[in-house]
């Protein structure tokens, strides 16, 4: 099973900070590669898939980088809305088995 | 309006059956991939099952396998997640999703079903 780690775990900014969210797999994953939000009490939302492609509709400030096992997000100018956790997640296997990172909790 | 509307959740003992149901509207249901996720509480998100379009395909995140049987009903535009021999661990918020092939990302989102297994 592909195992994701993202890092750090909690981070505490600023607005109009930049921010980089770090997620790595135990093997290659390719682009194979989706970054979620996630607010309390909410369902996840898609931000990002196949590493770098933005969800339409998802602010530009959003952008995902990355491929293989070393994956990014960076948010460029945090907004106070952008609070909360955010989950990256894989399905390269054959067949698909998803799995998701333990995730990153944003604090503003 | 784009949505899934989960239904079914609720307390059951340790051992007992549960049938989970997603209501989806607005999309073409039967061109799309359907998904269950959980999370149990305060912690991080856990597939557990995908189905194909045409049920021909369906998988198993290994906590799950043999326990649960993921379903659909492209007629009734509706999802299903039956599940059997539950335990503790199985407590948790429940999802569907809307599954995007074939990068095998999760692009809608029910606002879930809360599972409690308890004696």
């Amino acid at each position: 099973e592909i195992v994701l780690t993202q890092s750090p775990a909690t981070l505490s900014v600023f607005p109009g900070e930049r921010v980089t969210l770090s997620c790595r797999a135990s093997q290659d994953i390719r682009n194979n590669l989706a970054w979620y939000q996630q607010k309390p009490g909410q369902a996840p939302r898609l931000l990002i898939y196949a590493a770098s492609a933005r969800v339409t509709g998802i602010p530009a400030r959003f952008s995902g980088s990355g491929s293989g096992t070393e994956f990014t997000l960076t948010i460029s100018s945090l907004q106070s809305e952008d609070f909360g956790f955010y989950y990256c997640q894989q399905n390269n296997n054959w067949p698909p088995r998803i799995t998701f990172g333990p995730g990153t909790t944003v604090h503003i | 309006q784009l949505q899934l509307v989960e239904s079914g959740g609720g307390l059951v003992r340790p051992g007992g059956s549960l049938r989970l149901s997603c209501a989806a509207s607005d999309f073409p249901f039967n061109d799309y991939f359907m998904t269950w996720v959980r999370q149990a509480p305060g912690k991080g998100l856990e597939w557990l099952s995908y189905i194909s379009a045409d049920s021909v395909d369906t998988n198993y995140a290994d906590s799950v396998k043999g326990r649960f049987t993921i379903s659909r009903d492209n007629a009734k535009n509706s999802l299903y997640l039956q599940m059997n021999s539950l335990r503790a661990e199985d407590t948790a918020l429940y999802y569907c999703a809307r599954l995007v092939y074939p990068y095998y990302t999760m692009d809608v989102w029910g606002q879930g079903t809360t599972v409690t297994v308890s004696s």
